[in-house]
């Protein structure tokens, strides 16, 4: 069946320093969307990305999806304490539009 | 805050034991779906209701049924309960059943025993 993978399962990063997440897709999606999850805490929506190579900025945060809609990525610049939790990329099924949530990525920040 | 509600916030029941898990969606929307987190993984999709009706289903069993009200609100019923069960339940509220960013609420965390 149709999965998405993210890379690294977890990160670890200094404070200041820079934090990129990787998404997957086994399948061609028609939209890309990110959430934030703080620990203890529910799924936060990003942000959503449809067209190919499409590039989109939240201050710190860039979102990009792949030029074949099978790929995206999730860059914070000069990570803050704040930006602590875990990353999902979240695209729909092939057979019913719901979404499927990738594995995650969990951002830890050492002050 | 989403104005997604969930109750209750945490709940312990034992193998075999029924649950009722309840959902208030944000103003405005008519889709509530249902997800499933285990601790350290992603939410897993159960299933959709969008106007009172079953909209799309993941790969849980009959055992996972649901019920959309005509106020949009929902409820997640689990019987026969295993310890697999034990997991984070969200529901999330959107404006349309597909491609539509989802309001998360707070999550009930259910324990089974």
């Amino acid at each position: 069946g149709q999965q998405v993978m993210q890379i690294p399962q977890y990160q670890h990063v200094q404070e200041g320093e820079d934090f990129t997440t990787y998404c997957n897709s086994s399948t061609t999606l028609s939209n890309i969307q990110w959430y934030k999850q703080r620990p203890g805490g529910h799924p936060v929506f990003l942000i959503q990305l449809v067209k190919s190579g499409e590039v989109k900025k939240q201050k710190r945060l860039t979102f990009q999806f792949g030029e074949a809609k099978k790929n995206s990525s999730l860059h914070i610049t000069a990570t803050q304490t704040t930006d602590v939790g875990t990353y999902f990329c979240a695209g729909p099924r092939l057979e019913n539009e719901k979404l499927t949530f990738g594995t995650g990525t969990r951002l830890t920040i050492i002050p | 805050e989403t104005g997604v509600t969930q109750s209750p916030t945490h709940l312990i029941k034992t193998r075999g034991q029924q649950v009722t898990l309840r959902c208030s969606s944000q103003s405005g929307h008519n889709t509530v779906s249902w997800y499933q987190q285990a601790l350290g993984q992603g939410p897993q999709f159960i299933f959709q209701y969008y106007r009172e009706e079953e909209n799309g289903r993941g790969n849980f069993p009959p055992r996972f049924s649901g019920l959309q009200f005509p106020n949009y609100s929902s409820e997640l019923n689990v019987n026969a309960l295993e310890l697999d069960d034990s997991a984070l339940y969200l529901c999330a509220s959107s404006r349309r059943p597909e491609r539509d960013t989802q309001y998360f609420g707070p999550g009930t965390r259910l324990t089974v025993l």
